[in-house]
């Protein structure tokens, strides 16, 4: 167990629909990552945000948002989702500093139908 | 831009045989990390190792050990006396520079070990 929970653990949706994926980092971590996993593209860096603001973006869709909360639990957005949406999504959080490596929580994984 | 490279896609073993794993990596960063993870079956990111780029110092633990070589930009993973549980799929990644941690990663190597 990584310490870092991730809710919901599946999420079946439609085209066009939205949705909220929650993430709760380890105790004591301030950075919080999102990545997508998906068969075509891999493991992809999404978003990270360090105590409440957003740090680096990576290759996140438009339609897609994020944000960390003050007790620095995360939410990604996803809206007018498309079947190529479909992915795992993770969370990944890493203490302060560089070069921390980043504990990852179980993932959701969203189907789009 | 940073690139991870594991050329091996998938690799198949018999118990205990030994088995290595290929990372190659190429940054125009002086300083960078580097991270093996591996993800079973059930999915999860189970984070292995950190090295430096400043450590090219091999390491072991247990049946894994690490040969990082800045000389060829690699950073290959053993496993000594394969197990059925070391069934999975593996990653190398490599961090970016400071003020940006995220991780890129390889496409990762699916390793299946027959008993």
């Amino acid at each position: 167990d990584s310490g870092v929970t991730q809710t919901p653990k599946h999420l079946i949706t439609a085209t066009g629909q939205r949705v909220t994926l929650r993430c709760s980092p380890r105790s004591g971590d301030l950075s919080v990552y999102w990545y997508q996993q998906s068969l075509d593209q891999g493991l992809q860096f999404l978003i990270q945000y360090y105590n409440g603001e957003e740090r680096a973006k990576g290759n996140i869709l438009e339609r897609f948002s994020a944000q960390q909360f003050p007790d620095l639990h995360s939410e990604l957005n996803l809206s007018s989702l498309e079947l190529g949406d479909s992915a795992l999504y993770f969370c990944a959080s890493s203490p302060q500093g560089s070069g921390y490596e980043q504990y990852f929580g179980p993932g959701t994984r969203l189907t789009v139908t | 831009a940073q690139k991870v490279t594991q050329a091996q896609t998938e690799i198949s073993v018999v118990e205990k045989e030994d088995v290595t794993l290929d990372c190659v990596y190429e940054t125009r960063d002086t300083t960078y990390y580097l991270f093996w993870y591996k993800q079973p079956p059930s999915g999860e990111l189970v984070f292995l190792i950190r090295r430096n780029s400043f450590d090219e110092q091999n390491e072991i633990s247990g049946r894994y050990s690490w040969n990082f070589q800045k000389s060829t930009s690699s950073f290959n993973f053993t496993i000594t006396a394969s197990q059925v549980v070391d069934s999975a799929v593996y990653f190398c990644a490599l961090s970016e520079p400071p003020g940006r941690r995220a991780l890129t990663f390889g496409s990762g190597t699916r390793l299946q070990v027959q008993p």
